[in-house]
């Protein structure tokens, strides 16, 4: 049973570019959660959505940030106009129930750099 | 609100030597807490978890007891090793949120 897979590992864009994460959550999982690490920092909440839905966007920028997961195919996180303080570590976890943080299975994560 | 506050790092130990990482929180309910493991260019792993009050977590020679009293979740393990040396992360949920709320991290690094 493959692991939480994020695409890509490494990401670079410059200033103003748009920047596309993917993450595929583990097999049998409907649930994701977006997870940000700022240098030097602790990771901050984003996002959880499970098929179709956004249910918690309390941790979004306001601007420039959305997410979706669709019926078919990965979570995404776009990011637009990129700014150099959105370089940073980009987790996804996965879990097969809602609320069930015991169970919340983490990516290798996307680095993206914005140059 | 919630929040973790864990020990500045970086730390820094010889091999066999005793490791204690401090971790505090805030919470406005009844959490869960949790020790995350990140190793150089992966995602966190789980290490351990304690679900209530006086429940001891442990895995890997890693052990960490839920202290109610004195709101703390510290990592201990007694002889380390050159492979320990990562990112740990204390982290805390509140019942029926998909939310983890993350301490800073603290590097350790043991040496041989």
């Amino acid at each position: 049973n493959a692991g939480v897979m994020q695409n890509p590992r490494h990401l670079v864009r410059r200033r103003g570019q748009e920047a596309r994460l993917r993450c595929s959550p583990m097999k049998g999982h409907s649930h994701v959660y977006w997870y940000r690490q700022l240098p030097e920092e602790g990771l901050k909440f984003m996002v959880y959505l499970q098929k179709e839905n956004i249910i918690d966007e309390s941790g979004m920028p306001k601007e420039r940030f959305s997410a979706e997961f669709p019926k078919e195919g990965p979570s995404i996180l776009r990011i637009q106009q990129v700014v150099r303080g959105d370089s940073a570590a980009y987790f996804c976890a996965s879990s097969p129930r809602r609320g069930d943080t015991d169970t919340q299975y983490f990516g290798p994560g996307t680095r993206l750099t914005v140059l | 609100g919630n929040s973790v506050t864990q020990m500045e790092g970086p730390v820094t130990l010889s091999e066999e030597a005793f490791l204690t990482i401090n971790c505090t929180y805030t919470a406005t309910g009844y959490p869960s807490l949790f020790w995350y493991v990140q190793y150089p260019g992966e995602g966190l792993q789980l290490l351990l978890k304690a679900t209530k009050a006086d429940d001891k977590g442990s895995n890997k020679g890693f052990e960490a007891t839920y202290r109610k009293e004195t709101t703390s979740f510290h990592l201990e393990k007694g002889s380390v090793q050159v492979s320990d040396s990562a990112v740990y992360f204390c982290a805390l949920s509140i019942g029926g949120s998909e939310k983890l709320v993350f301490g800073k991290g603290t590097k350790l690094t043991v040496n041989p």
